[in-house]
């Protein structure tokens, strides 16, 4: 059974830095992951896909990769600012049924 | 705008008391799904649809049911709401096999039942 674990759980930073979420996962066997934000109250924001094909995608100031074989994947991202502070979930999907398997999520808090 | 949107985004009901939860994108996609989020236990797919009239169960499907008989529409119902149904819902889509499969998501609706 997949297991998704993203370190640290929480996480607060000071303006300006850059920092890297973490997302771990058991079963290396996968057809793309995709990284969310979440804001309180709100619903999911697709950030990145990764296609098991490729090794990263970038976006503004994000960048994901993606290591199959060591069963990682990071968000990079660059010069926070404090409008970044959301909720990161990572999760993995694809297959015939298409689920997404979510990551257990990384609260971000960008102090100003 | 493609979106998805869910109906309503909130509700508070009785237990017992029948209610559906409306969810509709404007993308086009072939494959939707429900999650229920729960502190503790993360998001975790109720039901999901490949097609028109085609539906199954995904992890969590129990006090659920779901039709989908049209390819934007893809409404949760609750027959019989218990208190353990208590819980914050995301309907999402996307394209499934014949595209790229980046899920896009609803705002999300929070259903309390007392």
């Amino acid at each position: 059974k997949q297991e998704v674990t993203q370190i640290p759980a929480a996480l607060s930073v000071p303006e300006g830095e850059n920092l890297v979420l973490n997302c771990s996962f058991t079963d290396s066997a996968i057809y793309n992951l995709q990284w969310f934000r979440q804001d309180p109250g709100k619903g999911l924001t697709s950030l990145l896909l990764i296609q098991s094909s490729q090794r990263e995608q970038t976006s503004g100031r994000l960048n994901a990769s993606l290591d199959k074989s060591s069963g990682r994947s990071t968000l990079y991202i660059a010069a926070s600012q404090p409008g970044d502070s959301a909720t990161y979930l990572c999760a993995l999907g694809g297959g015939a049924t298409n689920k997404l398997i979510f990551g257990t999520g990384t609260l971000l808090a960008v102090q100003p | 705008e493609a979106q998805v949107t869910q109906n309503p985004r909130y509700l508070i009901t009785v237990t017992g008391k029948k209610l559906t939860v409306t969810c509709s994108q404007n993308m086009n996609h072939e494959y939707m799904s429900w999650y229920r989020q729960d502190p503790g236990l993360g998001l975790r797919q109720i039901y999901y649809s490949m097609n028109v009239e085609v539906t199954d169960k995904g992890d969590v499907p129990e006090g659920y049911k779901v039709s989908r008989k049209e390819k934007r529409n893809f409404p949760l119902i609750l027959e019989s709401p218990s208190p353990n149904q208590t819980s914050l819902y995301f309907c999402a889509s996307s394209w499934g096999q014949r595209g790229s499969p980046e899920a896009f998501f609803g705002q999300g609706t929070r259903l309390t039942v007392v």
